[in-house]
């Protein structure tokens, strides 16, 4: 098992574009989070999908924010119109119902620098 | 609500020496669950140790163990024999109420132990 992936794991872009961010999680997890981090600070969720079913989003990803998981495997996060507080870390994190304890399982994250 | 403190900031210790690091919680609810995750400069969150609300015992995970006191709603983790290796960030967190299995963290303590 290869764990979760998080692609790319830098991005640099400019303020107003577009980005996109890939996570592949662990094969058989049916549960995936994206979580935000800044500098200094711990993870903030923004949202959670279960298999394809995007269940719950934070009041932290605005309209600007879109999330899918089309075929309940690997997800995408867009940002639309960057900004520059926008600039974080950006963690996919997957689990499976049922788990022994509930860990959820990181990728190593992808950052985000808006110039 | 529930609630996640680290007060810590920053914490030093000196290699092969054993460290405590705080952490407090809030919540309502009478089953939960708290974990500890180690975040290295690389930015991957590599999880500890777990320690549910019903569990009788402290866990312990190799170096690793949680002093959990219920009653003071703490759940501080001892790293004994410090190595260098183990200079990082660390979060607490508790899962969060419902059923996506979501985790809510602290805002982290960075630890630098020195040779």
């Amino acid at each position: 098992d290869t764990g979760v992936s998080q692609d790319p794991r830098h991005k640099i872009t400019k303020r107003g574009q577009n980005v996109t961010f890939r996570c592949d999680p662990i094969s058989e997890h049916n549960r995936l989070y994206w979580y935000r981090q800044t500098l200094g600070q711990g993870p903030e969720f923004l949202t959670y999908f279960q298999n394809e079913a995007q269940l719950e989003k934070s009041r932290l990803l605005s309209d600007r924010f879109s999330a899918e998981r089309p075929k309940g495997s690997f997800s995408t996060l867009e940002i639309q119109r960057t900004e520059q507080g926008d600039s974080a870390m950006y963690l996919c994190a997957s689990s499976q119902t049922g788990g022994s304890t509930g860990e959820l399982f990181f990728g190593e994250g992808s950052r985000l620098t808006v110039l | 609500a529930q609630k996640i403190t680290q007060t810590q900031p920053g914490m030093f210790v000196q290699e092969k020496e054993a460290v405590t690091l705080d952490c407090t919680y809030d919540t309502s609810d009478q089953s939960y669950g708290l974990f500890w995750y180690k975040q290295p400069s690389s930015g991957e969150m590599i999880f500890l140790i777990y320690q549910g609300s019903y569990d009788e015992q402290n866990a312990t995970e190799g170096r690793y163990s949680l002093n959990f006191q219920k009653a003071r709603k703490s759940a501080n983790l001892v790293i004994s024999a410090s190595q260098l290796g183990d200079s990082a960030m660390y979060f607490c967190a508790m899962r969060a109420a419902g059923n996506t299995g979501k985790l809510i963290f602290g805002q982290g303590t960075t630890l630098q132990v020195k040779p």
